[in-house]
This record gives structure tokens, sequence and C-alpha cells, in this order.
């Protein structure tokens, strides 16, 4: 089955720098690519997704990345605030099976 | 705001007690999941359903049980509850038809078996 791997665990960031969230997948047949931020005590936001055919997306300071060749997704956020303080999930979906998450980023932008 | 209301938010108990959680929809999605969120593992499938009456297991599913007999609810039941099932329990619901669709979450249900 499919299995994704999220690097960092954590980030620290100086407010107003970028801040880059890989996420790697193993099943090949995977087309579906979101990314979710969780604030405490809340449960995970969609915040952007892409699909195989497309490599690129953006969304004002978001962006996420695809390579399929290599299996790998990225999310970037420019400019970062305080407030992109939170915790990021990647995953990733064949649509024949459940989407499968990454185990997060725990981002802190320091003001 | 995709109108997922979960409850209870919050549910202390005894470990061998039955225990169930309820996930509300408002919008008539066919998709819905109940996930495990423990530190250090992200969020982990424990069931989820494609319709009434259909269900399946996920990644997770030892101790748990769940129905789906109309479209807005899904619950999940804890048969006897055990300290290892102690959790945050979200339920999400696609809005669209398969996996590979959009996600959406309730804010969660906060369970303590002690």
């Amino acid at each position: 089955g499919e299995n994704v791997e999220q690097h960092p665990s954590t980030l620290s960031v100086q407010e107003g720098d970028s801040a880059v969230i890989k996420c790697t997948y193993s099943d090949s047949a995977s087309n579906y690519f979101p990314w979710y931020k969780q604030e405490l005590g809340k449960g995970p936001q969609l915040i952007i997704d892409i699909r195989s055919n497309v490599g690129e997306k953006k969304d004002q300071r978001i962006a996420v990345t695809l390579n399929k060749t290599a299996k790998h997704f990225s999310l970037h956020i420019t400019e970062t605030q305080p407030e992109d303080s939170a915790v990021y999930f990647c995953a990733a979906s064949s649509g024949n099976t459940p989407l499968v998450f990454g185990k997060g980023t725990r981002l802190s932008v320091i003001a | 705001d995709a109108g997922i209301t979960q409850s209870p938010r919050h549910k202390v108990t005894e470990t061998g007690t039955p225990v169930t959680l309820r996930c509300h929809q408002t919008e008539n999605h066919r998709y819905m999941y109940w996930y495990r969120q423990d530190p250090g593992h992200g969020l982990r499938l424990i069931h989820y359903s494609y319709g009434v009456k259909d269900t399946d297991k996920g990644e997770v599913s030892d101790g748990y049980s769940v129905s789906r007999s109309k479209t807005e609810d899904f619950l999940l039941t804890l048969e006897s509850a055990t300290s290892s099932q102690t959790s945050v329990y979200f339920c999400a619901i696609s809005t669209g038809q398969g996996f590979n669709q959009p996600q959406h979450f309730g804010d969660g249900t906060r369970l303590s078996i002690l």
C-alpha cells in the first residue's frame, strides 16, 4: 500500500522568510496530493491540493510542486507570518484507496 | 464550513466501558471517515464509509466498529475501551466521489480512557 514520508518533523523560520516542507510517496499510481494545516485544538484544514496532471499550483503565498518521476511533492510558504505557525500534513491517494497522511511538520514562525 | 459536527467534544471514561462517538454532516456527502491522531503518528484511518450501510476497515480498525444507518450520521464505537485508545478522534467527509477528492474535517473528540 501507499506510504508517505514527510520532512522535517519540526521547522523554525524567521518571520518573512520562506518555509519548505517535503513529502515522498511510494505508490506510482497516486494522483491526488493535498496539504492540510492544523491549528491547536482544531481539525486539519485543507489549504491547497494538486493533481498529477500539473507540476505546480499557487495560491497567494502558498505553492505546491510535484515531481512524479521522483515521487515527491513539496509545500512552499513565502513571506511567512506568525499566523502560519501550525502543524502541516501532506497526503496522497490513487483514487482506489483512501488518503494516506504523512506524520506532520510543526512549523514555528518567529517574530 | 463543511457542516461537520462531532459529539461529544470531550469524554473521560473507564477501561472496559463502551463508548460511541458521533459524526454528523449536513450536506449529504457519500464518503465519511474516522481517524485517530496521536503524537508521532499523524492521522491514521480507523474506518470509512462510502454510503449507507457501506463501510470498510482502515489501517487501525482493531477494537473499533462503525455504523452508518443514514447518510448524515457516522458512528464510531469502542466496544470495550482500553487505555491505548486514548486519543483525539477526527471525522472527515469527502466533497466528491472517490478517495482522491478533498476531505474536510470536524474539530475532533478528545477521548481519555482511565
